[in-house]
């Protein structure tokens, strides 16, 4: 069946760090990909998303690019900011029409 | 206004009650989903409905009953509680079930069974 590998957390960076969390997936067929945020005490929210090949999504300085030679969709930022931290999932969606997580991977980044 | 609500947040039982967990939406969605997170922050999908009729149904107990009186409201019974069901629990909801569509999450229902 499908799944989701992200990297094991919890990352801890200083502001203004780079920041990549790896992610590789198993999927048949033509998965779309997502990374959700979820802040302390709340529920996740989409951060971006790539729904084909090569695609790239971006939102808040966040990159990831859908490369499926590598199966994976790491996620990127130049420059981390204290109000990043949080739990970052790594999901995609296939022809089950349903949500597969990675297990998520804790971001504190200090000042 | 809040795009995805439940009620309650907290919830706090003895094991072999049972209890609701509600859920509301107010997009317009078609389609709604519950998941189940873990200690470990590891998030599984339950069930998900669209336009009320069920369309995934995974490996839970039979202990646990989705009802959906309509598009905007899906709600999860669970009979008999147990220790392991403590966890939280986060409804979702998204236009339709594509695959490309993004899911809107609730806040979460935090159930401890003691």
């Amino acid at each position: 069946g499908n799944s989701v590998t992200q990297m094991e957390g919890p990352v801890t960076l200083s502001e203004e760090a780079f920041l990549t969390i790896n992610c590789t997936y198993t999927a048949t067929g033509y998965p779309s990909l997502f990374w959700y945020v979820q802040y302390p005490g709340e529920g996740l929210q989409l951060l971006l998303k790539a729904t084909k090949a090569d695609d790239k999504g971006s939102n808040k300085g966040f990159e990831a690019t859908y490369r499926k030679e590598t199966t994976s969709f790491h996620l990127e930022k130049g420059s981390v900011q204290v109000s990043d931290s949080a739990v970052y999932f790594c999901a995609l969606s296939g022809r089950a029409q349903k949500l597969v997580f990675g297990q998520g991977t804790r971001l504190t980044i200090n000042p | 206004d809040t795009a995805v609500s439940q009620t309650p947040k907290y919830l706090v039982t003895q094991m072999g009650n049972d209890k609701s967990i509600k859920c509301e939406q107010n997009l317009g969605h078609d389609t709604m989903y519950w998941y189940k997170q873990d200690s470990k922050k590891f998030l599984k999908i339950m069930f998900s409905y669209n336009n009320k009729e069920l369309i995934i149904n995974e490996t839970v107990p039979n202990r646990f009953s989705p009802k959906s009186p309509d598009k905007a409201h899906l709600n999860l019974h669970i009979n008999s509680l147990e220790l392991g069901d403590s966890a939280v629990y986060f409804c979702a909801s998204s236009r339709d079930p594509s695959s490309y569509n993004e899911q809107f999450f609730g806040p979460g229902t935090r159930l401890t069974v003691l």
